[in-house]
């Protein structure tokens, strides 16, 4: 059972470029979601969706687009990166979609912006 | 709007003494309670949880009581190991009437123990 997966682990960009980040669950869980952490900022929702098909904004999501064509995958796009979006990025799952459940957190993504 | 307060960190401490970490919140609706825990190079972990007043969650001899007259939600260990140090969030998850609650957190307390 691999849980959340994310890749790549340590990404650079340079200004401008464009990306995606990965992100799997073998779970079955509906609802993901993508979190970015930077330094005594703590976590801070990006974008999340309770099912395939359906995606919301979370507190950041200005320069991030997501789409959910399957349970299983939520990959996150940097359209244009910018320095400002250099941070650890984390995926997370949890089932049914209620908020009393654990949310499963993927290992992250390290992204530098140049 | 909801939100989490935590004391801020870095903690150090000696092994074998007790832990105390600091979490208040401010909720509109019905929140759930979480710690989550981050070991150095890793994403985060679930350490425990309380999803209704009162409510104590515990695990790894950490502990936290859900108390909804204080608005608090402080971890506790009574003997730190050196294997304990982390960086340590408290989040909520508040029910809006059928809408999915996404998880706040608070910054983050990085503690490190000592041998």
């Amino acid at each position: 059972n691999a849980g959340v997966t994310q890749t790549p682990k340590f990404q650079v960009l340079k200004t401008g470029q464009s990306m995606t980040l990965q992100c799997a669950q073998d779970m079955n869980h509906e609802y993901m979601s993508w979190y970015r952490q930077d330094p005594g900022m703590g976590l801070r929702l990006i974008h999340y969706s309770v099912g395939a098909g359906i995606t919301d904004q979370g507190e950041v999501p200005n320069g991030y687009n997501v789409s959910r064509s399957t349970t299983e995958d939520f990959p996150l796009r940097l359209l244009s990166a910018a320095p400002s979006q250099t941070s650890v990025y984390f995926c997370a799952s949890s089932s049914p979609g209620s908020y009393t459940d654990t949310q499963y957190f993927g290992p992250g993504t390290r992204l530098t912006v140049l | 709007g909801d939100s989490v307060t935590q004391m801020e960190g870095p903690v150090t401490l000696s092994e074998e003494a007790f832990l105390t970490i600091n979490c208040t919140y401010t909720a509109t609706g019905y929140p759930s309670l979480f710690w989550y825990v981050q070991y150095p190079g890793e994403g985060l972990q679930l350490l425990l949880k309380a999803t209704k007043a009162d409510d104590k969650g515990s695990n790894k001899g950490f502990e936290a009581t859900y108390r909804k007259e204080t608005t608090s939600f402080h971890l506790e260990k009574g003997s730190v190991q050196v294997s304990d140090s982390a960086v340590y969030f408290c989040a909520l998850s508040v029910y809006y009437g059928g809408s999915q609650g996404n998880l706040i957190f608070g910054k983050g307390t990085k503690l490190s123990v000592k041998p």
